[in-house]
């Protein structure tokens, strides 16, 4: 199994600019997050699904919009960059809701790195 | 509001002495906390978490809600223990199993 994976690993935007960021996962997790870490920060919730066609906002959702066509993908979209948004970008998946159990992990991919110029 | 405080940013301690990584968190309910971990060049990774009360590569995590706190600690550090470490709280009320996570602690472990 792959995991998490992301696409792509680095990109350059220009103000005002619009991109996807690609992830997918092959664990057949029916959760899935987007988080994006400023420098000397934690990570921090833009958006998660809880299965194909259930997006919601998490704690940073500004500025951005995700979809969840399919179980494996949840791709982030960034419609009009701004400098603010220059951050890494992880996704994440897991397999359970949450409460007590092993299905709480969640499994992160790379990380794409953006930067808005 | 949930809150993960990790206070030390940089924490560098000498091969085979104690270490220990604070987090404390503020959460109104019944929270469960894990600590994550990066390695270099690595993606980040669950290390353990408090409901599991187990030891990973010497780990150990402690909840005490008396102090609202869950910090990591291993008696003797070894060096391919350096890495970036991430306190993380998922509140139960909250959406799916979402993580708050404190600033980190990056940990040099010194030969």
């Amino acid at each position: 199994n792959a995991g998490v994976t992301q696409t792509p690993k680095f990109r350059i935007l220009k103000i005002g600019q619009s991109m996807t960021l690609q992830c997918t996962q092959d664990m057949n997790h029916n959760y899935m997050y987007w988080y994006r870490q400023d420098p000397g920060m934690g990570l921090k919730l833009i958006y998660y699904s809880v299965g194909a066609g259930i997006t919601d906002k998490g704690e940073v959702p500004n500025g951005y919009n995700v979809s969840r066509s399919t179980t494996e993908d949840f791709p982030l979209r960034l419609e009009l960059a701004a400098p603010s948004q220059t951050s890494v970008y992880f996704c994440a998946s897991s397999y359970s809701r949450g409460g007590l159990g092993a299905g709480n992990e969640q499994f992160f991919g790379p990380g794409t790195r953006l930067t808005v110029l | 509001a949930q809150r993960v405080t990790q206070p030390e940013k940089l924490l560098s301690v000498f091969k085979g002495a104690p270490v220990e990584l604070k987090c404390n968190y503020s959460y109104s309910g019944s929270p469960e906390l894990f600590w994550y971990v990066q390695y270099s060049r690595q993606r980040l990774q669950l290390l353990l978490r408090h409901i599991s009360r187990e030891s990973i590569k010497g780990f150990t995590a402690d909840l005490n809600k008396g102090e609202t706190s869950f910090h990591l600690k291993k008696p003797f550090a070894q060096e391919e223990d350096s890495a970036m470490y991430y306190c993380a709280l998922s509140g139960r009320r909250d959406g799916a199993n979402n993580l708050f996570f404190g600033t980190g602690t990056r940990l040099t472990v010194i030969p």
